[in-house]
């Protein structure tokens, strides 16, 4: 099956600071999401993003299929951007989003 | 709709006791899946149902573990004789499907806030 690699493991930024995750999948993909992990465990969605470019706010994302990676920017961290950061990919041969490893995130004041 | 509920949140139990978690999804979602996260690691996939089928199952998944979902709607997830290595918080998640040129393809998933386990 897919398989999926976060770069870093850890990061901590000063607050105002800016940061780019990394995301690699071994296979072609259907779907591509990122999510934040709060304290608390619920994991909120930030981008559905098989291919292309979104922007959010201060967060945006670029899917480069045909290379197989994501990249996710945070743009002047605040201490609320603290906390997990999650890849999830599906594999064109099945339904399951298989997960990465996480990017712990920390922003200090 | 306020997204995918899970029920309880929390959970304590004694090793050998059985216990029963719910999952209520977005109510449009045909798909439905369950993961478990143990500390400090990404979650990973237990089971995948599309409607009321059970379409896929993880190694992960042993013969204690079940998951029904009757008539498509909320789903439960029961772990028979729990040991302590089932402690974890369980999640779990809906997306809807739709038809594209290319096949069926999967939605944007929602995950529920988890339902964390916790056996002494």
């Amino acid at each position: 099956g897919i398989q999926v690699e976060q770069s870093p493991p850890d990061l901590i930024l000063q607050e105002g600071a800016n940061s780019t995750l990394r995301c690699n999948f071994s296979d072609s993909v259907n779907n591509l999401q990122w999510f934040h992990q709060n304290p608390w465990g619920q994991l909120i969605n930030l981008f559905y993003i098989p291919s292309g470019t979104k922007q959010n706010g201060r967060l945006s994302a670029t899917t480069v299929a045909t290379e197989r990676y994501s990249l996710l920017y945070i743009s002047s961290s605040q201490t609320t951007d603290s906390g997990v950061y999650f890849c999830a990919a599906d594999g064109t041969g099945g339904f399951k989003t298989i997960f990465g490893a996480g990017t712990r995130l920390f922003v200090k004041a | 709709d306020t997204g995918v509920s899970q029920n309880p949140r929390h959970k304590i139990t004694k090793r050998g006791q059985n216990v029963t978690f719910r999952c209520d999804p977005i109510s449009e979602h045909n798909r439905l899946y369950w993961y478990r996260q143990t500390l400090g690691q990404g979650p990973e996939f237990l089971t995948y149902f599309q409607n009321e089928a059970q379409l896929e199952k993880s190694r992960l998944l042993s013969d204690r573990f079940s998951a029904e979902r009757p008539k498509g709607s909320f789903s439960t997830l029961e772990i028979q004789r729990t040991e302590q290595g089932d402690s974890a918080m369980y999640l779990c998640a809906s997306s809807g499907g739709i038809y594209r040129a290319r096949g069926f393809r999967d939605t944007e998933a929602f995950f529920g806030q988890g339902t964390r386990l916790t056996v002494v």
